[in-house]
């Protein structure tokens, strides 16, 4: 199984741009990256999803170098609405066997 | 459209006892998943079911077994609670499975004492 390494909490001021790094050195060749957002009391929610290069929606740009050992997840502009648990998951699918290890995730702290 | 549901939300048992929790998607996703969540661990695969019809373990088994009744219903059962599997346990679904993104539930709180 891959392992995950995360920052355990970051700080940011409202209106920064804010970066999360998850480390993934063993990553396999069928690994995804994915993140997800969680808050007290509710499950995770999905964010973005990669395998290489860069990837953008509306709310998050998922950067992933060429040897993929690790990933950076970009929030633009955070407001307070932002302060959540994020976790990166990494995993893959094959003949129905499914290897899935989250990160222990990065409490982000958003100050006005 | 409920999403993932799953019941009951707080749970208390004693040691030894047993117990099912319930989970429930509506979204005709293939894959189902059952974590649990322990303070500064994130969350841990402990079965998951690829299909109707299958299932495997995930990263912590140990002490759980699972029944995926349908398409629709993934239940978890706790033969015989330990302290040790005080927990929030969350069920999660997805289209395809492995790394595709997953749809998660609310959760239960367990306590055990």
């Amino acid at each position: 199984l891959a392992k995950t390494t995360q920052p355990i909490s970051m700080d940011s001021y409202e209106g920064q741009e804010v970066n999360i790094t998850c480390s993934h050195n063993n990553i396999a060749t069928n690994d995804y990256i994915t993140w997800y957002q969680q808050f007290p009391s509710q499950g995770p929610r999905f964010i973005i999803q990669g395998y290489k290069t860069k990837v953008t929606n509306e709310v998050a740009s998922l950067f992933i170098p060429a040897d993929r050992k690790s990933s950076t997840l970009s929030l633009p502009r955070v407001s307070l609405s932002d302060t959540a648990v994020y976790y990166c998951l990494v995993g893959s699918s094959g003949a129905g066997s499914y290897q899935l290890t989250f990160g222990k995730g990065t409490k982000l702290s958003v100050i006005p | 459209n409920a999403g993932v549901t799953q019941t009951p939300k707080f749970q208390v048992l004693k040691t030894g006892q047993s117990m099912t929790l319930q989970c429930a998607q509506d979204m005709n996703h293939n894959s189902m998943y059952w974590y649990r969540q322990d303070p500064g661990m994130g969350l841990r695969l402990i079965y998951y079911s690829a299909s109707e019809g299958t299932t495997d373990k995930g990263e912590v088994p140990n002490g759980y077994n699972v029944s995926r009744l349908n398409k629709r219903e993934f239940s978890l059962r706790l033969e015989s609670a330990a302290p040790s599997q005080t927990s929030v346990y969350f069920c999660a679904s997805s289209g395809r499975g492995g790394g595709e993104d997953q749809y998660f539930g609310p959760g239960t709180r367990l306590l055990v004492l």
